[in-house]
């Protein structure tokens, strides 16, 4: 059964601490794996796309890689409006997409 | 920038009432999508939707849920009659690539309260 697991589910950083968030999947026939950002209340924001091993992509203090079993979205010196829920989602063969709980990030100045 | 409108924003309906949620996705997406987020947990998929046909479906999505796309514009989901576990947050999504692949662009949601 494809299934996407994400950890922590909560990380708390102090503004310019460095971590990463990670997401390990198990699909048929990876067509993509993808980064959202949620806040509260609203929709997810596409952030990045990957579709195959070894690719990275990043966008401001963001970058995303991918393995063949996980995904890693590195954050580099966050910042307090970094803070939100962070979702992976990834699509197998079929037309739909299977997302995890999310990473709720907490930056304090 | 183009994007994914959801109407209404909140509604609140009395159990065993039929709701209709509103979308309008981006307007050369050829699939879109219905999820939903019940308060603190994973937006689950419902259905899928191509050249004014059902592509795939959840478990979720039983006969009380249809979906429907009117016009070239609007694409809507009935809850023919909702139950209090229909209380979520309903989004719509579209994405333009042939095929489904490729990353869905989501409206800011539509919350329903069944009571």
């Amino acid at each position: 059964e494809d299934q996407v697991t994400q950890s922590p589910e909560a990380l708390r950083l102090q503004e310019g601490e460095s971590s990463s968030l990670n997401c390990s999947y198990t699909v048929s026939g990876l067509r993509g794996l993808f980064w959202y950002r949620q806040d509260p209340g609203k929709g997810p924001e596409f952030l990045f796309t990957l579709y195959s091993a070894g690719e990275e992509k990043e966008k401001e203090r963001l970058k995303a890689t991918l393995t063949k079993k996980e995904s890693f979205l590195h954050i580099t010196a966050p910042k307090p409006e970094d803070s939100a829920t962070y979702l992976c989602a990834v699509q197998g063969n079929f037309n739909k997409f299977y997302f995890g709980s999310g990473t709720k990030l907490n930056v304090k100045p | 920038e183009p994007e994914v409108t959801q109407t209404p924003s909140h509604q609140v309906t009395q159990m065993g009432q039929e709701v209709i949620l509103r979308c309008v996705p981006i307007s050369n997406h050829l699939y879109f999508y219905w999820y939903r987020q019940i308060l603190g947990q994973k937006v689950e998929f419902l259905v899928s939707f191509y050249n004014n046909e059902i592509s795939e479906k959840s478990e979720i999505f039983d006969d009380q849920f249809s979906v429907e796309r009117p016009d070239g514009s609007n694409f809507t989901l009935k809850i023919r009659s909702t139950k209090l576990e229909d209380s979520a947050m309903y989004f719509c999504a579209s994405t333009p690539r042939t095929g489904g692949s490729g990353e869905l662009f989501f409206g800011e949601g539509s919350r329903l309260t069944v009571l």
